[in-house]
């Protein structure tokens, strides 16, 4: 399977934990995008990076939440000290950027529960 | 804050019938496309229409872009129980590089 993976597919936290979750793009792909997306809404745009720079960051992501995207392959995103509001699914989705008409392929996602 | 205002927000119609989703945007793009989501999966593109197109088909989907209007339809003809699922529309926002997506209208197909 060449499609975006994303790891774990299911988190579930106590308040005040810290986690990590992990993308793997396509692996052609230069751009990787991260949303999050609750119940009945949209995916929300929170951060994307073009190789391994992060070009763009949401208001969204507060100072609790941290992306990379080392080498340019891979991206983690973190959150410290998880919030009951946290609870989401975060997405992942990478492209190949060759011009401003580009398409997303997204990972299946994190359900991140907060307890 | 959200682009694109999708409506209606649920639409339920019989197998066969066809299904007309509505997007509408705020601020002018470079293009807008049209997505599938399945229960508890992530997001599959279904077609993108670049701001100078009017119309646009792919296979039993048809989007139309009223750039005028700030307005784009998506209709799936002939629908199938498989077709149930969220669909979103998003756009790529002139000058800049992310896709911003409206609230969805989840589509319900009764056999």
């Amino acid at each position: 399977d060449t499609g975006v993976s994303q790891d774990p597919r299911h988190k579930i936290t106590k308040r005040g934990q810290n986690v990590t979750f992990r993308c793997d793009p396509i692996s052609e792909h230069n751009r990787l995008y991260w949303y999050r997306q609750t119940l009945g809404q949209g995916p929300e745009f929170l951060t994307y990076f073009q190789n391994e720079a992060q070009l763009e960051k949401s208001r969204l992501l507060s100072d609790r939440f941290s992306a990379e995207r080392p080498k340019g392959s891979f991206s983690t995103l973190e959150i410290q000290r998880t919030e009951q509001g946290d609870s989401a699914m975060y997405l992942c989705a990478s492209s190949l950027a060759r011009s401003a008409n580009e398409k997303l392929f997204f990972g299946s996602g994190t359900q991140l529960s907060v307890l | 804050s959200q682009q694109g205002e999708e409506d209606p927000q649920a639409l339920s119609i019989q197998e066969g019938e066809n299904a007309t989703m509505n997007c509408s945007y705020k601020t002018s793009i470079n293009n807008l496309q049209w997505y599938r989501q399945n229960s508890g999966r992530g997001l599959v593109h279904l077609i993108l229409i670049r701001s100078n197109e009017r119309e646009k088909h792919s296979g039993r989907l048809r989007v139309t872009l009223d750039t005028s209007k700030k307005s784009s339809s998506l209709l799936i003809t002939a629908s199938r129980a498989a077709d149930t699922a969220s669909y979103f529309c998003a756009t790529v926002i002139q000058g800049a590089q992310k896709l911003v997506f409206g609230q969805g209208t989840r589509l319900t197909i009764n056999p």
